[in-house]
């Protein structure tokens, strides 16, 4: 069963520090996400990817969010300098389109401290 | 904004109780999907439904999406402490990111 595959599972870091989550997606998926799930609340949409370029943002995707698929495999979420409420569970997902569901990624739980 | 509502928030059943949740929205989706979320884990894809009135099967779970596309239900049969988790409805249209439910977390005790 193919799978999406995050790094690092936990990254712990400084209020204000950069950090960088990644993500392997499905190798034939065509469409790529990001979601968050702060602690005890629902999964929540981030940004969509298709192309190699943004295709959606939501308003919590503001200017210290990026997204990369740098070298055709590796799907990039880079927090330019991180706040206390940026701790969550951040997921990856990829999709083939159409009706298919998304396959998410074991995500990473980022603390900041 | 397009909003799921599950229900109930929370559920605890005895092995072997036939249970059912619902995800409701005001507004139309072109599929809805459920998901089972266990701790510290993503979410994992159960089932895709498309068409009003559309119901799927997966051994003792079945998925009911209603005829106005803008509801579903998940009834389980006689449940298994391996059911215990938590149950996600996520709603799509086109080619729009999913929106997520809250979630109902079930816990079946033996």
């Amino acid at each position: 069963e193919p799978e999406v595959t995050q790094t690092p599972s936990h990254q712990v870091t400084q209020m204000g520090q950069e950090v960088i989550l990644r993500c392997v997606p499905i190798s034939n998926h065509l469409y790529f996400y990001w979601y968050r799930q702060i602690l005890g609340q629902k999964v929540e949409f981030l940004v969509s990817f298709y192309n190699n370029e943004i295709s959606e943002k939501s308003e919590i995707f503001d200017d210290q969010f990026s997204v990369e698929r740098p070298d055709g495999s590796n799907f990039t979420l880079k927090i330019r300098s991180t706040k206390l409420e940026d701790s969550a569970m951040y997921f990856c997902a990829s999709a083939g389109g159409g009706y298919y569901g998304y396959t998410f990624g074991s995500g990473t739980r980022l603390t900041v401290v | 904004t397009q909003l799921l509502e599950q229900s109930p928030q929370f559920l605890s059943i005895q092995e072997g109780e036939n249970l059912t949740v619902y995800c409701n929205s005001s507004s139309v989706f072109s599929s809805l999907q459920w998901y089972r979320q266990e701790p510290g884990e993503g979410p994992v894809l159960l089932v895709t439904v498309v068409t009003g009135g559309e119901v799927k099967k997966l051994k003792r779970l079945t998925f009911q999406f209603g005829d106005a596309r803008k509801d579903s239900s998940l009834h389980i049969t006689a449940a298994q402490t391996g059911d215990t988790g938590l149950y996600l409805c996520a709603g799509g249209s086109g080619n729009t990111p999913l929106v997520f439910g809250k979630g109902t977390r079930l816990s079946v005790i033996a």
